[in-house]
């Protein structure tokens, strides 16, 4: 099993452009999740889906958005995006909320100039 | 509002023993959890505690006490490789009333020195 795979792993990005980072994972999860993290500042949640075809705003989703159209597969946007999104954006998925286990892909790097 | 704190920072020796300790504030409480993140790395679950009391896994325990909003994460025998960055994580009772969320803390970092 592949577990959770993140493309791309790196993208810079000029300042208004747009792009899609695919999360997808192989273990019939039905939970995912979008995260970024900055340097001193944790993990912050952008979206989450507890199943397919259904989404929900996390603390930080302004400037994203997501899609879960597919059980495997999570898709995080940016539209226009900004310096302040350069960060590194990492997928999560979970069978369950029980016990509070979360399983990571391996992350994208991503700088907006 | 809801909150977990634990240090920034942490410098231990190889062999010792650290303790990295860790307290929350949350509306509903359904766990703590202990991840470890290496640098360039993604975070990796350690651990998780729903009750009260000392939870063991290998070199690793953690420890949680519901009465005082506390945990801590224990790391036994240390070695270079456990040098990595600890977050604890809750789930608790989210806006809007959902309890799907993980709350995260800031992360302490652990050096190994030896």
């Amino acid at each position: 099993n592949a577990g959770v795979t993140q493309t791309p792993k790196f993208r810079v990005l000029k300042t208004g452009q747009s792009m899609t980072l695919l999360c997808a994972q192989d273990m019939n999860h039905e939970y995912m999740y979008w995260y970024r993290q900055d340097p001193g500042m944790g993990l912050r949640l952008i979206h989450y889906s507890v199943g397919e075809g259904t989404t929900a705003k996390g603390e930080v989703p302004d400037g994203y958005n997501v899609s879960r159209l597919k059980k495997q597969n999570f898709l995080l946007g940016l539209e226009s995006a900004a310096p302040s999104q350069t960060s590194v954006y990492f997928c999560a998925s979970s069978y369950s909320v029980g016990r509070n286990e979360q399983f990571f892909g391996p992350g994208t790097r991503l700088t907006v100039l | 509002g809801q909150s977990l704190e634990q240090p920034s920072e942490v410098t231990a020796v190889e062999g010792a023993i650290v303790q990295i300790n860790c307290t929350y504030q949350t509306s509903g409480f359904y766990g703590l959890s202990w991840y470890q993140q290496h640098d360039g790395g993604a975070p990796t679950f350690l651990s998780y505690n729903a009750l009260d009391g000392l939870e063991e896994t290998g070199r690793f325990s953690s420890f949680l006490s519901r009465s005082d909003s506390y945990g801590y994460l224990l790391l036994q025998e240390l070695q270079m490789k456990d040098s990595a960055s600890y977050f604890c994580a809750v789930r608790g009772r989210g806006y809007a009333g959902n309890n799907r969320k993980l709350i995260w803390g800031l992360g302490t970092s652990l050096a190994v020195n030896p």
